[in-house]
């Protein structure tokens, strides 16, 4: 069974411009979650979507948005760039909220 | 809010050695627990969870108890292995219906031969 899949693995943006995340659940997943890793914050919440619809959302400013598509497949948009945006961004799937979620590889962002 | 403390990091232990984590939680109702572990370059996998108060998770040789008395979830593995070098994340859920985790600050754990 494949896993999580996230595209691309690694992007270098600068600031102002946006971006597009993308992330593949596990093939019956319904649940997706976007998390940022950064040195210093650690690992932080941005959104959950659980088909189609956005379930929970984080402490982030409007300029992170996310979707997600019928076949469950997700993405994550970040607009004007800045430089603190530079993160591991990390996605999650799972059947439901009560079980186990599954990460993806992550997707390494640079912002210059 | 949620929240989660673990101790300080890193930690370097010598091969054999039994190794603890300490991770203690702030949370609404009864959440459950998690430890999630991060190799380099790759995401997060979960090691073990408690759903419970009293209940103990493990897997691996980890293995970490959910007490509610003094909301916490310390890791124990009796024997470490060089293998086991990685990053050590404590976690929690809340109970509602939803899958958001807040996560601890993560230790990096080094174990030399």
């Amino acid at each position: 069974k494949a896993g999580v899949t996230q595209t691309p693995r690694y992007l270098i943006k600068t600031r102002g411009q946006q971006v597009t995340l993308s992330c593949s659940p596990i093939s019956g997943h319904r649940s997706v979650s976007w998390y940022q890793q950064t040195p210093g914050q650690g690992l932080q919440f941005l959104f959950e979507y659980f088909s189609e619809t956005q379930r929970n959302k984080g402490n982030f400013p409007g300029r992170f948005s996310g979707r997600q598509f019928s076949n469950s497949r997700s993405e994550m948009n970040v607009s004007t760039l800045e430089l603190g945006d530079s993160a591991l961004y990390l996605c999650a799937s799972s059947l439901d909220s009560m079980y186990e979620q599954f990460f993806g590889p992550g997707t390494r962002l640079t912002v210059l | 809010g949620d929240s989660v403390t673990q101790m300080e990091g890193p930690v370097t232990l010598s091969e054999e050695a039994f190794l603890t984590i300490n991770c203690t939680y702030t949370a609404t109702g009864y959440p459950s627990l998690f430890w999630y572990v991060q190799y380099p370059g790759e995401g997060l996998q979960l090691l073990l969870k408690a759903t419970k108060a009293d209940d103990k998770g493990s897997n691996k040789g980890f293995e970490a108890t959910y007490r509610k008395e003094t909301t916490s979830f310390h890791l124990e593995k009796g024997s470490v292995q060089v293998s086991d070098s990685a990053v050590y994340f404590c976690a929690l859920k809340d109970a509602g219906a939803n899958s958001k985790l807040t996560f601890g600050k993560g230790i990096t754990l080094s174990v030399r031969p």
